[in-house]
């Protein structure tokens, strides 16, 4: 069975400081996701990764896929309210075809102003 | 954009109910999931469908069933409710990852979730 594990569960953080929030796993994932839910709402994706080592950057926020394919992280610089929110990273498995995502229990992040 | 309605965002049950959640997405989607999300538990996924009339048990499936009689619609159904029924239901859908051309593959859009409450 494929697992991700988050960390740090909570995070509670002053508005303009930095954070990383990572997403680890013991399997090799073809691609990972990141995706941010808001209060009341359904996740929304942010950023998929698919090549080991990528990165790419979503205005303050920066999303790295770990070269052998099994961990990620996301940094956010600068962090405002409109940031908070629940962050769940999802992986899809190496040779899914029609394999459901596999996802972390999520970050839930409070950016205070 | 892509658009996936779920038809309650509240509902308050009694125990020994037949609870029926409704799902509809608008992208010809061929993939739909039901999730429940629990503080502490993330999502677990329910049951799958890859196609009309398909279904897969997905981690905790005991206690629903569900129903995909359309393309566009994915039901979920609680044939009796219990109290531990109460959580946050969301609804997805995606592309396959054997989607040709430039489909966005696997990505899945989630609905706004049905908070259900079994008294």
């Amino acid at each position: 069975t494929q697992l991700l594990e988050q960390s740090p569960q909570f995070l509670s953080i002053q508005e303009g400081e930095n954070l990383t929030v990572y997403c680890n796993s013991s399997s090799v994932f073809s691609s990972l996701q990141w995706y941010r839910q808001e209060p009341g709402e359904g996740p929304v994706l942010l950023v998929t990764v698919v090549t080991g080592g990528e990165v790419k950057k979503l205005k303050r926020l920066t999303f790295q896929f770990g070269d052998a394919r099994k961990d990620s992280s996301l940094h956010i610089t600068a962090a405002q309210p409109g940031d908070t929110g629940l962050y769940l990273c999802a992986g899809a498995a190496r040779y899914s075809g029609n394999t459901p995502l596999v996802f972390g229990k999520g970050t839930r992040l409070s950016v205070i102003a | 954009d892509v658009k996936v309605t779920q038809s309650s965002r509240y509902l308050v049950k009694r125990t020994g109910e037949k609870v029926f959640l409704e799902c509809v997405q608008d992208m010809d989607h061929e993939n739909m999931f039901w999730y429940r999300q629990d503080p502490g538990l993330g999502l677990r996924l329910i049951y799958f469908s890859y196609d009309v009339k398909m279904k897969e048990k997905g981690d905790i499936p005991e206690g629903y069933s569900v129903s995909r009689e359309k393309k566009e619609r994915f039901s979920l159904i609680l044939e009796s409710a219990s109290t531990n029924q109460t959580s946050m239901y969301l609804c997805a859908s995606s592309y396959p990852l054997t989607s040709g051309g430039s489909l966005p593959k696997n990505i899945q859009y989630f609905g706004a979730g049905t908070r259900l409450s079994v008294l």
